[in-house]
């Protein structure tokens, strides 16, 4: 089954500080990955994608990775700020393009002053 | 260009009753999506258009669920009759057709539906 698990599920850290979310994913054959950053009411926003040929991708103070071999990728975080606190969302697609896509259920970071 | 809009930012209604959502896309994108979000389970596919043609409606729940795309412009979601369990953020997005595999889907701002 098509699966996308992210870790934590929630997170606080203080303002300035580095983080790291998991993503581990069983989809196949795999196509691409991608990380969405949701505020508060309002939809998600893409920060990265990457196909099974790119191991990183950055994106401002936002960096993703991703391991094919292990099927895991990881989202840092650096030098955090307030307006980093948000939900952010694994989504991991099987086909080209944009669909179908198989989500994630999120990893809510906080970050506190 | 405005973004996906989407339409009532919010709607509470009473079990029973048929709610409509409704969704503008981006203008000139091709495809054009349905999500549900709940804290349970996320972010679900409902489903998704392409050129106006609905492509997959395996995520629906059940027959209480429907959507429409008269025209490339506008698509509507409704439920009829409408229960608390459908209580849920529910989200439009489109793209452009695939020309890569890094073709985005930009979200619209949601739909808060309460159920009471």
């Amino acid at each position: 089954k098509n699966q996308v698990e992210q870790s934590p599920q929630s997170l606080i850290i203080l303002e300035g500080k580095n983080c790291t979310l998991q993503c581990n994913y069983t989809v196949s054959p795999f196509s691409n990955l991608r990380w969405y950053k949701q505020d508060t009411g309002r939809g998600p926003v893409s920060l990265t994608i990457m196909t099974f040929s790119e191991n990183t991708k950055s994106n401002g103070r936002y960096t993703a990775t991703l391991d094919a071999d292990t099927k895991q990728s990881s989202l840092h975080i650096t030098a955090s700020q307030l307006s980093d606190s948000a939900s952010y969302i694994c989504v991991v697609s099987w086909s080209w393009g944009n669909t179908p896509l198989v989500f994630g259920k999120g990893t809510r970071l906080s970050v506190i002053a | 260009d405005a973004g996906v809009i989407q339409s009532p930012r919010h709607e509470v209604t009473e079990m029973g009753q048929e709610v409509t959502l409704r969704c503008k896309p981006i203008s000139g994108h091709d495809y054009l999506f349905w999500y549900r979000q709940t804290m349970m389970r996320g972010l679900e596919l409902l489903i998704y258009f392409n050129n106006n043609v609905p492509i997959d409606d395996s995520g629906m729940p059940e027959d209480r669920f429907s959507a429409k795309m008269p025209n490339a412009s506008f698509s509507t979601l409704k439920i009829q009759p409408s229960e608390p369990r459908d209580s849920a953020v529910y989200f439009c997005a489109s793209s452009f057709f695939p020309t890569s595999e890094y073709n985005e889907q930009f979200f619209g701002p949601g739909t808060r539906l309460t159920v009471l």
